[in-house]
């Protein structure tokens, strides 16, 4: 069974730019959460993609996007990046069925800085 | 909506000493509760969680948590502990029925001294 993945594993960005970022869901999941963790903080949900439409969004501006594939991988978008942006991002795949409380698993993260 | 306090940001503790790691939560409609640990530079690992019934829950790696309805509290505890569980440990909630997003606390730093 394959866990969670992300890519890239690190990276740099200058204010204003644009960055996407992946994740691959555990096998057999349908559900991607995203949450974003700054530096000495808890995580924050950001959104969530349930057979590819969002099903819940935190607090977080439009230029937070995202995308879910068929394969149920999934992308966030940050456009006009912010210093504040950056963060570890993670994202987290359930399985989403009746009844269930569909427990998350995350997986390493990306650490994204912004310059 | 949902809220979640851990009244301690570090707890050092020496090896083989027992450690509590506190918890308190805010919701007006039930909840589902967890406890998440996550060593440097990776990602969130569950180590237990309550979802319903007996009201102290076993986790991975000897950790167990108790729900306290009245107190609203879901405190994590450990009887005695390694250097290997060095880590930031997070509680957070969801709400029950529909787990769509979890709220974390702000993270316990515990530290296994010597």
């Amino acid at each position: 069974e394959t866990g969670v993945t992300q890519s890239p594993t690190h990276l740099i960005k200058t204010r204003g730019q644009q960055v996407t970022l992946r994740c691959s869901s555990q096998s057999g999941h349908n559900t991607v959460s995203w949450y974003q963790q700054a530096l000495g903080q808890g995580p924050q949900f950001i959104f969530q993609y349930y057979r590819e439409e969002e099903n819940g969004r935190g607090n977080f501006p439009p230029r937070f996007s995202g995308l879910q594939f068929p394969n149920y991988s999934s992308e966030l978008n940050v456009n006009a990046l912010e210093l504040d942006d950056s963060a570890l991002y993670l994202c987290a795949s359930s399985l989403m069925t009746s009844g269930s409380p569909h427990e998350q698993y995350f997986g390493p993260g990306t650490r994204l800085t912004v310059t | 909506a949902q809220s979640v306090t851990q009244l301690d940001s570090q707890v050092p503790v020496f090896e083989e000493a027992p450690v509590e790691l506190r918890c308190n939560y805010s919701s007006s409609v039930s909840v589902y509760l967890f406890w998440y640990v996550q060593y440097p530079n990776q990602g969130l690992q569950l180590l237990l969680k309550y979802l319903s019934g007996s009201t102290l829950v076993k986790g991975i790696n000897g950790f167990e948590a108790e729900f306290n309805k009245s107190q609203t509290s879901f405190h994590l505890r450990k009887p005695s502990v390694h250097i290997s569980d060095t880590a930031e440990y997070f509680c957070a909630v969801s709400r029950s029925g529909s787990a769509r997003q979890l709220t974390f606390g702000s993270g316990t730093q515990l530290t296994v001294l010597p």
